[in-house]
C-alpha cells in the first residue's frame, strides 16, 4: 500500500518560531511538493522537488524554504513562523512520468499563535 | 501562474439527484487533467486521469469528459449519495496546478 507520511497531524508554534514539517514517502517517487490549503483558495503550491537536491519554487514560497536530501523525504521549513502561515499542509509525490498521478500525505494542521 | 477555476464553489443536493461541476483550465501547454476526491478527514485521493481531448472516464456513478481545445472538464455523478459529499479538486498538467475545488454536501 502506497504511503506518504507527514509527520505531524497537528501543530500549534509561536510567531517567530523555526518550524519544520516533515514528509516521506515510501513509492521511490521522484517528486515530492509541498501545498498549502486555505478556505476559498483550494491548493496552493508552495515548493516542488523533482530529484534530490533539486527545488523549485511554486505559487506563493515566501517566507518558507524546502531541504530534499533523500529521494524519500521532503522538509517544509518555516524559518520564522507567522500567524499568516496558519493553514493546513499538505504533501505529495509523484512519480516522474507527466501523466502520474499524486499521492498525498494527511496533512498537517499549523496554528501559530 | 496558470488560472484553474472551478465551479460551483459548493453545492448541496438531496441524495438522488445527479449534479455535474466544471473546471476551466489554459488550453495551450496541455499534459493531463486531474480529478482528486477529497473527503473531510481523509487524503485527496485520485479520481481520474484524461489526456486525449474527448477522453471519457467512468468509475461506477461518476464519470468525466474532457475537452481540451476549449479548456474545460465536466465531472457528473449520477444518483449522489451521502458518501458522495467531499470536495472535488482538478489538477491541471502534472500536479502543479488545483483548481479551488468544488464543496458537494449529499443531504439525505
Amino acid at each position: 500500500d502506497v504511503k506518504v507520511t507527514q509527520s505531524s497531524r497537528y501543530l500549534v508554534k509561536r510567531t517567530g518560531e523555526k518550524v519544520f514539517l516533515e514528509c516521506v514517502q515510501d513509492m521511490d517517487h521522484e517528486n515530492m511538493f509541498w501545498y498549502r490549503q486555505d478556505p476559498g483558495l483550494g491548493l496552493r503550491l508552495i515548493y516542488f522537488s523533482y530529484d534530490v537536491k533539486m527545488k523549485e519554487k511554486g505559487d506563493i514560497p515566501e517566507g518558507y524554504s524546502v531541504s530534499r536530501e533523500k529521494k524519500e523525504r521532503f522538509s517544509l521549513i518555516l524559518e520564522s513562523a507567522s500567524t499568516n502561515q496558519t493553514s493546513m499542509y499538505l504533501c505529495a509525490s509523484s512519480s516522474g512520468v507527466l501523466i502520474s498521478e499524486a499521492f498525498f500525505g494527511q496533512g498537517t494542521r499549523l496554528t501559530v499563535v | 501562474i496558470l488560472n484553474v477555476e472551478q465551479s460551483p464553489q459548493s453545492l448541496h443536493v438531496q441524495e438522488g439527484d445527479s449534479t455535474n461541476f466544471t473546471c476551466s483550465f489554459p488550453s495551450s501547454n496541455f499534459y493531463a487533467l486531474h480529478w482528486y476526491r477529497w473527503e473531510t478527514a481523509k487524503s485527496p485521493e485520485a479520481l481520474f486521469v484524461m489526456t486525449l481531448n474527448g477522453d471519457e472516464k467512468k468509475k461506477g456513478r461518476i464519470s468525466a469528459t474532457l475537452n481540451t481545445k476549449e479548456g474545460y472538464s465536466y465531472l457528473y455523478i449520477k444518483g449522489s449519495q451521502p458518501e458522495d459529499s467531499a470536495t472535488y479538486l482538478c489538477a491541471f498538467s502534472n500536479q502543479f496546478y488545483f483548481g479551488t475545488g468544488t464543496s458537494l454536501t449529499v443531504i439525505p
